[in-house]
């Protein structure tokens, strides 16, 4: 069974720094493009960030483009994302979730962790 | 970017009606790139649809998407009560955006 476990979020100051961390197991993460998708509380879903599997390919949406920084270890099946230069904007609850191989669209989420970006 | 609407905003059914959703891009989606997802309260989404018409793996053959170039629709043919919840709709010809959301609730 694929479990994706986010980790890391919590209050941080507008301007501050926080490091989310997704641990994956139940699949071959070392194959799979990985994901960051966040959703404000009671609003949408926004796309931020995508890494392929030996990393070769990252992307990024422009509302974090700058500010954010997405990696893995595939040693660890670990997926993190950097954040740095917080805004209220961030606040939102950040899901991982794989990419399959067929498109861009996204199979097994993780239950989510809340970052509250307030002075 | 594409830009994705969703109509309506609220449905408000009953157990045992049909739902009809619908979800409309700013351009034509190729290979009807658009993927549905089901969201409920305190819970990650959930993939339902994705190649437009095609249902993920364990979804019940009751969901069903179809629609092609700018216009989708996603149908639940016989509401059941677990299926109460908010409807995603997600490109993916270029980098991903969402939909708005439906939500489907208990009339």
């Amino acid at each position: 069974e694929v479990q994706l476990v986010e980790s890391g979020g919590g209050l941080v100051k507008p301007g501050g720094s926080l490091r989310l961390s997704c641990a994956a197991s139940g699949f071959s993460f070392s194959s799979y493009t990985m994901n960051w998708v966040r959703q404000v509380p009671g609003k949408g879903l926004e796309w931020v960030s995508s890494l392929s599997p030996t990393s070769s390919y990252i992307y990024y949406a422009d509302s974090v483009k700058g500010r954010f920084t997405i990696s893995r270890d595939n040693a660890k099946n670990s997926l993190y994302l950097q954040m740095s230069s917080l805004r209220a904007e961030d606040t939102a609850v950040y899901y991982c979730a794989t990419e399959t191989t067929e498109g861009w669209y996204f199979e097994s989420w993780g239950q989510g962790t809340l970052v509250t970006v307030s002075s | 970017e594409i830009m994705l609407t969703q109509s309506p905003g609220t449905l408000s059914l009953s157990p045992g009606e049909r739902a009809t959703l619908s979800c409309r891009a700013s351009q034509s989606l190729s290979s009807g790139y658009l993927a549905w997802y089901q969201q409920k309260p305190g819970q990650a989404p959930r993939l339902l649809i994705y190649g437009a018409s095609s249902r993920a793996t364990g979804i019940p053959d009751r969901f069903s998407g179809s629609g092609s170039g700018t216009d989708f629709t996603l149908t639940i043919s016989r509401l059941e009560p677990e299926d109460f919840a908010v409807y995603y709709c997600q490109q993916y010809v270029g980098s991903p955006t969402f939909g708005p959301g439906t939500k489907v609730d208990i009339k």
